[in-house]
């Protein structure tokens, strides 16, 4: 299997702009979780499908953001418009029934300016 | 709710020091538990788990955990630290049956040759 692909890999962008982020999550898993890792914060879940169904999004910090899954091999998470602040690493991870530990993909690395 | 604390956020040894890692959580029933590494400019990768049975656990490139019902701690260990193991390390949780999974702040490793 290829893992759980992320992309792009790397992002910069400027402020107000849209940006998307992509997942593909691993072939049979029905979890999907999106993070995001900064210095000053660490890494926090932000929302999680279960069965391509959004189960928990407090973790998203503003309506500036969303994330969607309208199938299970793809997901999204949107940011518009885009901060300074949004920067950070953001990672999809995913998890299958009856193997609860999350395989984490490449992460996407965006740079706000 | 489900959470994990690591009591160090920053740990530098030596080359061939012992090491360990704190880690508690607090969740009212069964969990299961997990070390994750990410090495510099990389993804999380899981370095142990535990489910059930034999509380004490053996991962990869030596590390093991000790899982401690009672304490509520799940302590990462090293016998003898390699350069090679300067990384970040996540301890998480999530309740059996449930995929939401509960990092840990994180550890940053340093190890001196």
């Amino acid at each position: 299997d290829a893992g759980v692909i992320q992309s792009p890999r790397h992002e910069v962008t400027e402020m107000g702009q849209e940006v998307t982020l992509r997942c593909k999550p691993i072939s049979g898993h029905n979890s999907l979780f999106w993070y995001r890792q900064t210095m000053m914060r660490g890494l926090e879940l932000l929302i999680y499908f279960n069965n391509n169904v959004p189960i928990d999004d407090s973790g998203m910090p503003e309506d500036r953001f969303s994330a969607k899954m309208p199938n299970a091999s793809f997901s999204t998470l949107k940011i518009q418009p885009s901060e300074p602040r949004d920067s950070a690493v953001y990672f999809c991870a995913s998890s299958g029934t009856g193997v609860p530990e999350a395989f984490f993909g490449q992460g996407t690395r965006l740079t706000v300016v | 709710a489900q959470s994990v604390s690591q009591h160090n956020h920053h740990v530098i040894l030596s080359e061939a020091a012992s090491l360990e890692l704190g880690c508690n959580y607090s969740y009212g029933g069964t969990v299961n538990l997990f070390w994750y590494v990410q090495y510099p400019g990389q993804h999380l990768q899981l370095l142990l788990k535990y489910f059930s049975g034999d509380p004490l656990v053996k991962g990869i490139k030596g590390f093991e955990a000790e899982f401690i019902k009672s304490k509520f701690s799940f302590n990462l260990r090293k016998p003898s630290v390699q350069w090679s193991d300067t990384a970040e390390y996540f301890c998480a949780v999530n309740g059996a049956g449930s995929y939401q999974l509960t990092f840990g702040k994180g550890t940053k490793l340093s190890v001196i040759p």
